[in-house]
């Protein structure tokens, strides 16, 4: 069964400073692997999508990694700001193309505190 | 360009019940989806379409129906509401299935007493 597990569920961070989020998955056959930003009482927003054969991608303050081997990805966030106060959700596709399926994390809620 | 629209943001049901969740989206995707957000756990798919007239069953299809007539919208009906089925549902579309980016709906809260 596919799984997708998230670390931590929860953080609080102070605003200026750094912080990684975690996510594990045992999907198979691996298509890509997304973050998504959730503030609170909207939609998933896309941060960034990666393929097999690539391992970091950034999108302004948020570099996210991916180890095809390990089977893990990070979600770095530098500098943060408040607005960064959300939910982050990790989620893989898996299947043959053009019949993927996506596993979603049950994601880590940030907290950035002034 | 709207993106996807979703309709209403909030309702309140009794058992028994039935309602139609309306979604919609403006960029020409074949793909569309429903999901349902629950406490604890990760969005869970409901029902699917990759084009219009093609639907197809997720992973916790039941309770649900869906239909889609045109490209553009892709509503969900509650047959007989449950509370099992108070949640936040969501509805996305992409260009295809998995490969592509996923635009997510402002989402819609049931209730269900």
């Amino acid at each position: 069964k596919n799984q997708v597990e998230q670390s931590p569920q929860s953080l609080i961070i102070l605003e200026g400073k750094n912080c990684t989020l975690q996510c594990n998955y045992t999907v198979s056959p691996f298509s890509n692997l997304r973050w998504y930003k959730q503030d609170t009482g909207r939609g998933p927003v896309s941060l960034t999508i990666m393929t097999f054969s690539e391992n970091t991608k950034s999108n302004g303050r948020y570099t996210a990694t991916l180890d095809a081997d390990t089977k893990q990805s990070s979600l770095h966030i530098t500098a943060s700001q408040l607005s960064d106060s959300a939910s982050y959700i990790c989620v893989v596709s898996a299947g043959d193309f053009g019949n993927e399926k996506l596993t979603f994390g049950t994601g880590t809620r940030l907290t950035i505190i002034p | 360009n709207a993106g996807v629209t979703q309709t209403p943001k909030f309702q309140v049901l009794k058992t028994g019940q039935s309602m139609t969740l309306q979604c919609a989206q403006d960029m020409n995707h074949e793909y569309m989806s429903w999901y349902r957000q629950d406490p604890g756990m990760g969005l869970r798919l409901i029902h699917y379409s990759v084009g219009a007239g093609i639907t197809d069953q997720g992973e916790v299809p039941n309770g649900y129906n869906v239909s889609r007539s045109t490209t553009e919208d892709f509503p969900l009906r509650l047959l007989s509401a449950a509370p099992s089925q108070t949640s936040v549902y969501f509805c996305a579309s992409s260009r295809t299935s998995g490969g592509n980016e996923q635009f997510f709906g402002p989402g819609t809260r049931l209730t269900v007493l």
